[in-house]
């Protein structure tokens, strides 16, 4: 148990729909990132949050947004969503600690999202 | 940008037999930290291994260790004594010393076979 906690586990949703995936990360973690990962792309970074604002911007599309509230815990939002948008979301964590680079990144279990 | 690549999608090996993971990667900083992470069946991503840049040591963490070659940008996995359970995708994965984003290579499916 990584100690990063995601949910739902499993989503099915329509073509054009929104959903929202929820993320809490490991106590005392200030990071919170987000990946996809697609039976064929891998995976790949969308975006990180730190203490609350977002630090660094991967591939996302404009129809996904992302939030890291005050307790820390993020909100990845999907909207309009596709066929294309089928994928394992990965919330990740990480302490950060400001200046140090390479702290281990723990992840989730992940969200699977299946649209139909 | 930094890129990472895994040239061997797929391996096997026999039981208890060593193997061997290649990753190499591109980048033009002198300080940073490379990863490997395991992905299981279940899917779950679990850190094998890791190692700074600027120590000359390659790491080790029980039957994982790296080859760490920073002149040739190499990053190569060997799992001695391979087992069952060492069944899954091993992904290498970069992160620069500004930050801790990670860069994924492309992944590496083992297979461990009785």
């Amino acid at each position: 148990d990584s100690g990063v906690t995601q949910t739902p586990k499993h989503l099915i949703t329509a073509t054009g729909q929104r959903v929202t995936l929820r993320c809490s990360p490991r106590s005392g973690d200030l990071s919170v990132y987000w990946y996809q990962q697609s039976l064929d792309q891998g995976l790949q970074f969308l975006i990180q949050y730190y203490n609350g604002e977002e630090r660094a911007k991967g591939n996302i599309l404009e129809r996904f947004s992302a939030q890291q509230f005050p307790d820390l815990h993020s909100e990845l939002n999907l909207s309009s969503l596709e066929l294309g948008d089928s994928a394992l979301y990965f919330c990740a964590s990480s302490v950060d600690v400001q200046g140090a680079g390479g702290n281990t990144i723990y992840f989730g279990e992940g969200s699977w999202l299946t649209v139909v | 940008a930094q890129t990472v690549t895994q040239s061997q999608p797929e391996m096997s090996v026999q039981e208890a037999e060593t193997v061997t993971l290649s990753c190499t990667y591109d980048t033009s900083e002198n300080n940073y930290y490379l990863f490997w992470y395991k992905q299981p069946p279940s899917r779950q991503m679990i850190l094998v291994i890791r190692q700074e840049a600027y120590k000359q040591q390659n790491a080790t963490e029980n039957r994982f260790s790296v080859n760490f070659q920073k002149a040739a940008k190499s990053f190569s996995l060997k799992i001695s004594d391979s087992q069952l359970g060492d069944t899954a995708m091993y992904f290498c994965a970069f992160s620069d010393n500004a930050g801790n984003m990670l860069t994924f290579g492309g992944g590496t499916r083992l297979m461990v076979k009785p």
